[in-house]
């Protein structure tokens, strides 16, 4: 398996503009998460998914960010207005849960999200 | 609210000694605690699992303890190369394989 795939690897984009960044999990895990990663905050979690279905989004900053994952493949993270203080590497993982408690999670390369 | 915090000043150590970080955490009780790496432009890499009712791990020349009592975890890292140069991360979790991260400290080891 190729690993936890994120596309694009860069995106700059104007203020005001929707942004989307894309996660393609390891084939086979269960759970898929965003998180988003600066300097100030470190890494906090957005939202995460099990089975597609979301479960936890209460790390989503406000509305203006949405996340889907339409199917066990393929996730999107979306942004809409975009704005300056969202600038950060944003961060997807994957795990499977081996019936036992904690797994490691799988990290993709990020998407590093700047908003001039 | 929970909170993680480990040391947010580098750590520099020389080339073979024990690499020593911390990660405390306070109004929390987690199920188990993870220690990933990550370098420069790069996601985190997991390193190490352990649960709160083991008290040790070891993996080559990585150990790390946990004191649910003390509400801390120790990542050692011995006979440290220029290589293990990065910054480290904790992260604690609970049923669900929701995790949360501390801020992570950066490891500097020189030749």
């Amino acid at each position: 398996d190729a690993g936890v795939i994120q596309s694009p690897r860069h995106e700059v984009t104007e203020m005001g503009q929707e942004v989307t960044l894309r996660c393609k999990p390891i084939s086979g895990h269960d759970y898929l998460f965003w998180y988003r990663q600066t300097m100030m905050r470190g890494l906090e979690l957005l939202i995460y998914f099990n089975n597609n279905v979301p479960i936890d989004d209460s790390g989503m900053p406000e509305d203006r960010f949405s996340a889907k994952m339409p199917n066990a493949s393929f996730s999107t993270l979306k942004i809409q207005p975009s704005e300056p203080r969202d600038s950060a590497v944003y961060f997807c993982a994957s795990t499977y849960p081996l019936g036992s408690l904690g797994t490691e999670a799988f990290f993709g390369q990020g998407t590093r999200l700047t908003v001039v | 609210s929970q909170k993680i915090e480990q040391n947010s000043e580098a750590l520099n150590i020389q080339e073979g000694k024990t690499a020593t970080l911390t990660c405390n955490y306070t109004n929390y009780s987690p199920a188990y605690l993870q220690w990933y790496r990550q370098d420069p432009g790069r996601g985190p890499v997991f390193l190490l699992l352990i649960r709160e009712n083991e008290k040790e791990k070891r993996k080559e020349r990585l150990k790390v303890t946990f004191d649910t009592t003390l509400k801390q975890s120790l990542f050692h890292i011995t006979a440290s190369q220029p290589a293990d140069s990065a910054t480290y991360l904790c992260a604690l979790g609970r049923a669900g394989n929701m995790l949360t991260f501390g801020g992570g400290t950066r490891l500097m080891v020189k030749p």
